[in-house]
């Protein structure tokens, strides 16, 4: 059981150029999630899923796009990277159900320059 | 607007000493959980309890303990005897209900350096 995996754990990209991010998970989780997480700020939600084919935005979803093809992949995209966008993402899924707990990916470390 | 506060940026203690980490929260749901995550220095969050917003009764998991005051709004988060392994940043987190899912609300974290 690998749990939630990410792909890739480091990525440089230059402004304008674009990348996605690849989330898996084999617990059969109904709920993913996007969040990134900024110096000195907790995680912050990008966007989410309840289910596949299904998606919506979170707290900070502008620049980014998401989808849910495979009930156990959650893409995210970014169409035109900006410095802003240097972050840790972080991935996590949850099962169906009442506030069970989130299990995390590892992280992706993303640089933009 | 649901929030989350952990006024204590960074916390040093000396091995074996006791330390509080402060959680405060503002919800306007009547049913929430609580959690609390670890991540230390590899990066990974490490998922370390979750509490509904029903039971008060303070939980204690060997070294660690948690005080749930739904009057004051807290859920504060004790180390016993802390220990260099402790090191790490500790997320106090709150449900937030959406859809038939529901997100977390994050604190900013609490840096805790345990020396030896």
């Amino acid at each position: 059981n690998a749990g939630v995996t990410q792909t890739p754990k480091f990525r440089v990209l230059k402004t304008g150029q674009s990348m996605t991010l690849l989330c898996a998970q084999d617990m059969n989780h109904e709920y993913m999630y996007w969040y990134r997480q900024d110096p000195g700020m907790g995680l912050r939600l990008i966007h989410y899923s309840v289910g596949e084919g299904t998606t919506a935005k979170g707290e900070v979803p502008d620049g980014y796009n998401v989808s849910r093809l495979k009930k156990q992949n959650f893409l995210l995209g970014l169409e035109s990277a900006a410095p802003s966008q240097t972050s840790v993402y972080f991935c996590a899924s949850t099962p169906w159900g009442q506030y069970y707990e989130q299990y995390f990916g590892p992280g992706t470390r993303l640089t933009v320059t | 607007a649901q929030k989350v506060t952990q006024a204590q940026t960074e916390i040093s203690v000396v091995e074996k000493e006791d330390v509080t980490l402060d959680c405060v929260y503002e919800t306007r749901d009547t049913t929430y959980y609580l959690f609390w995550y670890k991540q230390p220095p590899s990066g990974e969050l490490v998922f370390l309890i979750r509490r509904n917003s029903f039971d008060e009764q303070n939980e204690i998991s060997g070294r660690y303990s948690w005080n749930f005051q739904k009057s004051t709004s807290s859920f504060n988060f004790t180390i016993t005897a802390s220990q260099v392994v402790d090191s790490a940043v500790y997320f106090c987190a709150l449900s937030e209900a959406m859809d038939s899912s529901y997100k977390l609300i994050f604190g900013s974290g609490t840096r805790l350096l345990v020396r030896p």
